[in-house]
């Protein structure tokens, strides 16, 4: 199965700074078959990217996905408070679909 | 609005058996495959089991294969996860979770809330 490797562990960042999350995969992924999600404090999971760059609905576009091959990058143009939560990224290129550990954004 | 509802969990022991039900409600249940997926305390989120919309495609993680077997009853919009021979590891919260497309290989779009089960002596 593909192993998916998110880095880094934890991000301290300020409100107004740019966030920047790795996802690296053990083999490339086919057809940019990525997705990001946000987990909230005590929520389930929520879709912000798929495809590796298509921003699910609602999402707000500061949000933005990057990426193909074994490499691929959530960026979080300007951080703002409630996005305080762990990333996720998920391959659904090859079954298994697999997910990565995850990358905890903090909000200093 | 989309909601997936889960229900179910408990504590029980290593050896013991539980069905978890997820009900489903603000879309068309029945052209949509759906998902269990779990979450260990504190850790990662790891895919469990898979269903399609008329349940003719069916598949599972290997760490559940053989005792865990998912169901559904698109009259009453209900998702099911028989859990059986349960283990210490098989301790999490369990989310169902819609996919995107009738199809395997397709992100999660909508998840529930979870319900925890607890497996322990």
């Amino acid at each position: 199965e593909i192993v998916l490797t998110q880095s880094p562990g934890t991000l301290s960042l300020s409100p107004g700074e740019r966030a920047t999350l790795s996802c690296r995969a053990s083999q490339s992924i086919s057809g940019r078959s990525l997705a990001w999600y946000q987990q909230k404090p005590g929520q389930a999971p929520r879709l912000i990217i798929y495809d590796a760059s298509s921003r699910a609905t609602g999402i707000p576009d500061r949000f933005s996905g990057s990426g193909s091959g074994t490499d691929f990058t959530l960026t979080v143009s300007r951080l703002e408070p409630e996005d305080l939560a762990v990333y996720y990224c998920l391959q659904y290129g090859f079954s298994p679909r697999t997910f990565g550990q995850g990358t905890k954004v903090e909000i200093k | 609005e989309v909601h997936l509802v889960e229900s179910g969990g408990t504590l029980l022991q290593p050896g013991g058996s539980l069905r978890l039900s997820c009900e489903a409600s603000g879309f068309t249940f029945k052209d949509y495959s759906m998902n269990w997926v779990r979450q260990a305390p504190g850790k990662g989120l790891e895919w469990v089991s898979y269903i399609s919309r008329s349940s003719t495609n069916i598949y599972y993680a290997d760490s559940v294969k053989g005792r865990f077997t998912i169901s559904r009853d698109n009259a009453k919009n209900l998702l099911y996860l028989q859990m059986n021979n349960l283990r210490d590891e098989d301790t999490a919260v369990y989310y169902c979770a819609r996919n995107l497309f009738d199809w395997l290989l397709v992100p999660l779009d909508y998840w529930g809330q979870g319900t925890l089960v607890t497996v322990s002596s």
